[in-house]
């Protein structure tokens, strides 16, 4: 069946750094959904991108989908304490339910 | 605007015992979503109806797990009789229409413990 897989699957970097989590589908996805879940908290949507090669930018959050929609990426540029969570990519076949990937904990020290 | 509520917020119970949760998602919110959180896992969908009715229970272990939303509105996810493996936080979601493509609204989850 469909899958979703992220990495990495834990991160840990000093605040100021960057920091990327990738998302890999084996089958085209017709949308991908990312969301953060704080520790303790839950899912909160992030952004959806729908179209190949898409980039979207908030502040310091990039993300993007790939050419073939098998792909997706987010990229955080400096990161801050606030950052900290578990960020899952979710992407479903055109008429399916959203399959969320495993999420990619990121942890930020000062 | 509330967002979706869910109750209890934790649930403790022993292994053959049964438990319900209970969800009311955002007022307008026509498709409600029952997903199982394992820790260290993503959300795993159990059952999405679109108002009363159900769009997807393909990975709802139906020996054990029920749900309803009788009116449309709010929902009840029971487990009867639970087993360790369902320690779990369960997570109710909602979005305004049944596309995948809509945002999905979370609750804050239940998390059931399992002895």
């Amino acid at each position: 069946g469909q899958q979703v897989m992220q990495i990495p699957q834990y991160q840990h970097v000093q605040e100021g750094e960057d920091f990327t989590t990738y998302c890999n589908s084996s089958t085209t996805l017709s949308n991908i959904q990312w969301y953060k879940q704080r520790p303790g908290g839950h899912p909160v949507f992030l952004i959806q991108l729908v179209k190949s090669g898409e980039v979207k930018k908030q502040k310091r959050l990039t993300f993007q989908f790939g050419e073939a929609k098998k792909n997706s990426s987010l990229h955080i540029t400096a990161t801050q304490t606030t950052d900290v969570g578990t960020y899952f990519c979710a992407g479903d076949q055109a008429g399916t339910a959203l399959i969320f990937g495993k999420g990619t904990t990121l942890s930020v020290s000062s | 605007e509330a967002g979706v509520a869910q109750s209890p917020r934790y649930k403790i119970i022993e292994k053959r015992q049964s438990v319900a949760f209970w969800c009311n998602p955002i007022s307008g919110h026509a498709t409600l979503y029952w997903y199982q959180q394992i820790l260290g896992q993503g959300p795993k969908l159990l059952i999405q109806f679109q108002n009363n009715g159900v769009v997807d229970d393909s990975q709802l272990p139906k020996d054990r797990f029920s749900a309803e939303r009788l009116k449309g509105v709010d929902s009840t996810l029971k487990i009867q009789p639970a087993k360790l493996e369902d320690s779990a936080v369960y997570l109710c979601a909602s979005s305004f229409g049944p596309s995948s493509y809509n945002e999905q609204f979370f609750g804050p989850g239940t998390r059931l413990t399992v002895l």
